[in-house]
């Protein structure tokens, strides 16, 4: 069955760009998309369709879909995008999540 | 304004069935291109995606849970139910329905809408 990657953790000063990646075989031939989930709460839906963002999240945060990789960039990381991130991606007819990555901002 | 809302015991027995129902308002499921699936997660563990059931009563499970595995809807209800054959404590997870972002009929592969989820401990 279909996987995708993505690194444990990532740590980002604030002010500072942060990069997410998203791994799986011909990623960019499915639509990759992105959520947020702070710790207690649901997640969230930041990216979708690789790169767009659905109302309300702030244009800080972008996406982009090439080969085998999905990247998620927060840019001018504040304390408060400090969550986990998961991608998903859609194979046919199976959703599949990444194991998601745990952003620190210090 | 789209919500959604599980619900379900919070523990189960081995080997019975766990039974999560999702209550949602805000769209139809006899709207053409509408979805709901069905996500878990296991304490300090990743999304899982388990289920979607689509508005014509197509669905699409998992498989490592297919053969456990089952979704219905009633739409006139508004409401989705997952249920999971002979629980295991691995299903310990909180349980999540979501709404399928579209673009009229067409899917965008993506969960747009969340429900709070519910947690459901498996355990004797």
């Amino acid at each position: 069955s279909y996987e995708v990657t993505q690194p444990p953790s990532v740590s980002v000063s604030p002010g500072q760009t942060a990069t997410i990646t998203c791994s799986g075989e011909k990623l960019d031939e499915k639509y990759a998309c992105w959520y947020q989930q702070k710790t207690g709460q649901s997640p969230v839906l930041i990216i979708y369709q690789d790169s767009r963002r659905p109302s309300g999240i702030p244009d800080r945060f972008s996406g982009s879909n090439s080969g085998d990789t999905a990247t998620l960039t927060i840019s001018e990381a504040q304390s408060t995008d400090e969550a986990d991130y998961y991608c998903q991606a859609w194979d046919s007819t199976s959703q599949v999540f990444g194991g998601g990555t745990k952003l620190t901002v210090l | 304004q789209i919500t959604l809302k599980e619900s379900g015991p919070a523990l189960v027995k081995p080997t019975q069935t766990l039974t999560v129902t999702c209550a949602f308002s805000g769209f139809s499921l006899t709207t053409p291109g509408v979805g709901v699936g069905w996500i878990r997660q296991a304490p300090g563990e990743a999304l899982v995606w388990l289920a979607l059931i689509y508005w014509d009563d197509d669905k699409f499970y998992r498989p490592a849970v297919k053969g456990r595995i089952s979704v219905t809807k009633d739409a006139s209800k508004n409401k989705v139910v997952l249920t999971l054959t002979d629980a295991d404590p691995l299903d310990t997870a909180t349980y999540y329905c979501a709404h399928r972002m579209r673009d009229g009929e067409n899917s965008l592969h993506a969960f747009d809408f969340w429900g709070r989820g519910t947690l459901v401990t498996v355990s004797s």
